[in-house]
């Protein structure tokens, strides 16, 4: 079946560093792959996708490149703030059945400090 | 925003006793889903549904049963509650087609602890 590995953390980074998240996957098919965002305290949001092969998706200055070769979809930003810290989640979506079905990642908490 | 709304957001039981958590949609998607979050298990999917009384099983549905009779409405119910059944559960939607095909808008998660 699908799988979705990434580390759990925490990282703990100063503010203005660059972060890398890694996340790679397992799926027999075509997924599509996201990356979600968990505030403290609240549920999960969409932080961006990527459809195929090659797509960059990007938001808030994050992003991330769909990379087939390597079955990888990194989290990258080029300077981190306070306000990034939260617990995000690599996840991969696929066709089973009659469903999309959504395969999740444990989550990698980020700890930035001024 | 997308419109979900959970019910109760607290909750602490006693084992033994049957639980029932309320999720609302506004947005009138079709696809409804019913995930747990533990510490070291990410989210895993109890049940989902993909139309009014239609339901199937995710990863972890035992010990779990779910109903919809209306499309805005998905209700996740523990008919004899556990100490493992202490979680954090979140409801989710999806139009589940197209290019938003996979992507998912959370409820704020409703906190069960079994006693």
């Amino acid at each position: 079946g699908n799988s979705v590995t990434q580390m759990e953390g925490p990282v703990t980074l100063s503010e203005e560093a660059f972060l890398t998240i890694n996340c790679t996957y397992t799926a027999t098919g075509y997924p599509s792959l996201f990356w979600y965002v968990q505030y403290p305290g609240e549920g999960l949001q969409l932080l961006l996708k990527a459809t195929k092969a090659d797509d960059k998706g990007s938001n808030k200055g994050f992003e991330a490149t769909y990379r087939k070769e390597t079955t990888s979809f990194h989290l990258e930003k080029g300077s981190v703030q306070v306000s990034d810290s939260a617990v995000y989640f690599c996840a991969l979506s696929d066709r089973a059945g009659g469903y999309q079905k959504v395969t999740f990642g444990i989550g990698t908490k980020l700890q930035v400090i001024p | 925003d997308a419109g979900i709304t959970q019910s109760p957001r607290h909750k602490v039981t006693e084992t033994g006793t049957p639980v029932t958590l309320r999720c609302h949609q506004t947005e009138n998607h079709r696809y409804m889903y019913w995930y747990r979050q533990d510490p070291g298990h990410g989210l895993r999917l109890i049940h989902y549904s993909y139309g009014v009384k239609d339901t199937d099983k995710g990863e972890v549905s035992d010990g779990y049963s779910v109903s919809r009779s209306k499309t805005e409405d998905f209700l996740l119910t523990l008919e004899s509650a556990t100490s493992s059944q202490t979680s954090v559960y979140f409801c989710a939607i999806s139009e589940g087609s197209g290019r938003s095909a996979g992507e998912l808008f959370f409820g704020e998660g409703s906190r069960l602890t079994v006693l």
